[in-house]
């Protein structure tokens, strides 16, 4: 039974380029959650996703940011002309129902450049 | 919104003695704490949770405990390994909108001295 799967597992981009970050959640879970997680800070929560709906952006900046969770398909972290701040691990996790355990997958890193 | 706030943010021990790290939280409406261990270029893993209805729970060598009164909980690690070396952090949530908006602390950095 595999978990939380991300990919890539290391991504660099140019300030300026788009990044795509893709999760595929455990099998049977319909539930997603973003976090960004900074060097030697904890997790900040960015946004829940449920099949193809958004439940709550409020973790997530306003600009240049934007997820989905389509019906098929992994749920995709989309950040736009990237800049150095955005340097992080980006995490998903995944649940079974909203009222449940949060399992996470093994991040993506993004370093700008 | 919620503030988890935890201590300390290092902590040095030698393999055998426990380790306790405790944490604080705002709202009076959390109903769930989970703990997550964090090993270096890994996702954070649940090791032990404990809910709002529930003073103290036990898993092997982990323990937590809660006092909602206080608004504080703790973890307790026993008969600490080299292995428990991480770092760990609690979180606090509670349903909101229908689901639970979880929010963590700043991460305790845990090194068990062989």
């Amino acid at each position: 039974n595999a978990g939380v799967m991300q990919n890539p597992r290391h991504l660099v981009r140019r300030r300026g380029q788009e990044a795509r970050l893709r999760c595929s959640p455990m099998k049977g879970h319909s539930h997603v959650y973003w976090y960004r997680q900074l060097p030697e800070e904890g997790l900040k929560f960015m946004v829940y996703l449920q099949k193809e709906n958004i439940i709550d952006e409020s973790g997530m900046p306003k600009e240049r940011f934007s997820a989905e969770f389509p019906k098929e398909g992994p749920s995709i972290l989309r950040i736009q002309q990237v800049v150095r701040g955005d340097s992080a691990a980006y995490f998903c996790a995944s649940s079974p129902s909203s009222n449940y355990e949060q399992y996470f997958g093994p991040g993506t890193r993004l370093t700008v450049t | 919104g919620e503030n988890v706030e935890q201590h300390p943010s290092t902590l040095s021990v030698q393999e055998g003695d426990s380790a306790v790290i405790k944490c604080t939280y705002s709202d009076s409406a959390s109903n769930y704490f989970p703990w997550y261990k964090q090993e270096l270029g890994k996702g954070p893993q649940l090791i032990i949770d404990i809910r709002s209805n529930v003073g103290e729970k036990k898993d092997q060598r982990i323990a937590v405990t809660l006092n909602k009164t206080a608004k504080h909980f703790s973890l307790h690690i026993t008969e600490t390994q080299p292995e428990d070396s991480a770092v760990y952090f609690c979180a606090a949530s509670r349903g909101s909108g229908g689901y639970q908006k979880v929010t963590f602390g700043t991460g305790t950095k845990l090194q068990v001295i062989p």
